[in-house]
């Protein structure tokens, strides 16, 4: 199994703050994923990174991969309330199941 | 209708029961896979399937049991249910390597 470790593993802001969430393993992986969940529904994704040191926006949440492919990073610049949800990372070795991070969940205060 | 369902949705069984799991879906995809998630650890992988005749223990396999009835049909048993079995259970698909994986909407099961 390859351990994907996240942190914080809880985070409680207040609107318009930024935040960083972690993600890091001894492994290295062929790519990443940032997935959401909110309560009663299945993790949906948000983001694939592949390259290392790639850098990927969607609005206002930057991915980052790093260099060495065994890590990455989830900002969220000017947090609001709909951001509020578990974040996940997820990872696959090649010939390997895709393993999640025991997540960090967000919540946003307006 | 769901690309990735399960049935039930919700379930409350007695300790030593046997009880089933079932999740189909219509992707198309080979792999699927089944999870486990308990506040606080994140989704735990219990079996994964690479495709028909392919069958994979995960991490926490221990009390569990599936079976891949065709490439849209993956089902989850656990033989005697006992309380610490009581999770949120979780279907997924993919089509490979590192692409996108599709969760079903979750099975809470409760043993008492």
């Amino acid at each position: 199994t390859q351990l994907l470790e996240q942190s914080p593993q809880f985070l409680s802001i207040q609107e318009g703050e930024n935040l960083t969430v972690y993600c890091n393993s001894s492994s290295v992986f062929s790519s990443l994923q940032w997935y959401r969940q909110e309560p009663g529904e299945g993790p949906v994704l948000l983001v694939t990174v592949v390259t290392g040191g790639e850098v990927k926006k969607l609005k206002r949440l930057t991915f980052q991969f790093g260099d060495a492919r065994k890590d990455s990073s989830l900002h969220i610049t000017a947090a609001q309330p709909g951001d509020t949800g578990l974040y996940l990372c997820a990872g696959a070795g090649t010939g390997y199941a895709l393993n999640f991070g025991k997540g960090t969940s967000l919540l946003v205060t307006p | 209708d769901a690309d990735v369902t399960q049935t039930p949705r919700n379930r409350i069984t007695k300790t030593g029961k046997r009880i089933m799991l079932e999740c189909s879906q219509t992707k198309g995809h080979d792999r699927m896979y089944w999870y486990r998630q308990d506040p606080g650890l994140g989704l735990q992988l219990i079996y994964y399937s690479f495709d028909v005749k392919d069958i994979n223990k995960g991490e926490i396999s221990d009390g569990y049991s599936v079976s891949r009835q065709a490439q849209a049909k993956f089902s989850l048993s656990l033989e005697s249910a006992i309380p610490n079995q009581t999770a949120l259970y979780f279907c997924a698909t993919s089509e490979g390597q590192g692409t996108e994986a599709f969760f079903g909407q979750g099975t809470r099961l409760t043993v008492v």
